[in-house]
């Protein structure tokens, strides 16, 4: 199993331009989620999802959307980027009640 | 709303040294408590999960415990080594177990 795989490693956009982040999963988890690690304020939760066509929003979703088409799939678009959103976001899953499992994370740079 | 706290932000001990972690949150309604290791530039790689049923969990050198009358849940490691040095996070998980709050980590340095 390739557990939880992200795309790209790292971005370098420019301001207003949009993305989006890839992350799959092939351990057949029901949840994934997002999350942005920014110095100092640990990892803060974007958006989540508790199964394919079923999203919500965690503590940060401003500027940022997702869809859940499938099991496997859960892609973070940015809609307009902004330096604020200059992080490294982590995609995770898991089964209900159990541990989460990180992908490697995207760094991106948003100048 | 829930708040997760890790004391102290960075700790140095010598090689061989037996530590604990600290981590504190706000609502005892917590669904359960997970400790996570991160290496610089490196995902999470979850080390222990305690349910909320559950008050400790052991894996190797380490031992985690939950006290959630206290708010508290402490993560103990034996015989510390230099490759342990990292940093650790705790999260504790919402009711339903899908919406995960971290703490900002507690940086590990062990000397040889």
């Amino acid at each position: 199993n390739a557990g939880v795989t992200q795309t790209p490693k790292f971005q370098v956009l420019k301001t207003g331009q949009s993305m989006t982040l890839q992350c799959a999963q092939d351990m057949n988890h029901e949840y994934m989620s997002w999350y942005r690690q920014d110095p100092g304020m640990g990892l803060r939760l974007i958006h989540y999802s508790v199964g394919a066509g079923i999203t919500d929003q965690g503590e940060v979703p401003n500027g940022y959307n997702v869809s859940r088409s499938t099991t496997e799939d859960f892609p973070l678009r940015l809609l307009s980027a902004a330096p604020s959103q200059t992080s490294v976001y982590f995609c995770a899953s898991s089964r209900p009640e159990g541990s989460q499992y990180f992908g490697p994370g995207t760094r991106l740079l948003v100048l | 709303k829930q708040e997760v706290t890790q004391i102290p932000a960075a700790l140095s001990v010598p090689e061989g040294e037996n530590l604990v972690l600290n981590c504190s949150f706000t609502d005892s309604a917590i669904y359960n408590l997970q400790w996570f290791r991160q290496d610089p530039g490196k995902g999470l790689t979850s080390l222990l999960l305690i349910q909320s049923s559950q008050r400790e969990q052991t894996s190797g050198r380490l031992n985690a415990s939950l006290d959630k009358s206290s708010g508290r849940s402490t993560l103990y490691i034996a015989a510390s080594q230099p490759g342990d040095s990292a940093t650790y996070l705790c999260a504790g998980g919402l009711t339903g177990g899908f919406k995960t709050i971290f703490g900002a980590g507690t940086r590990l340095f062990v000397k040889a």
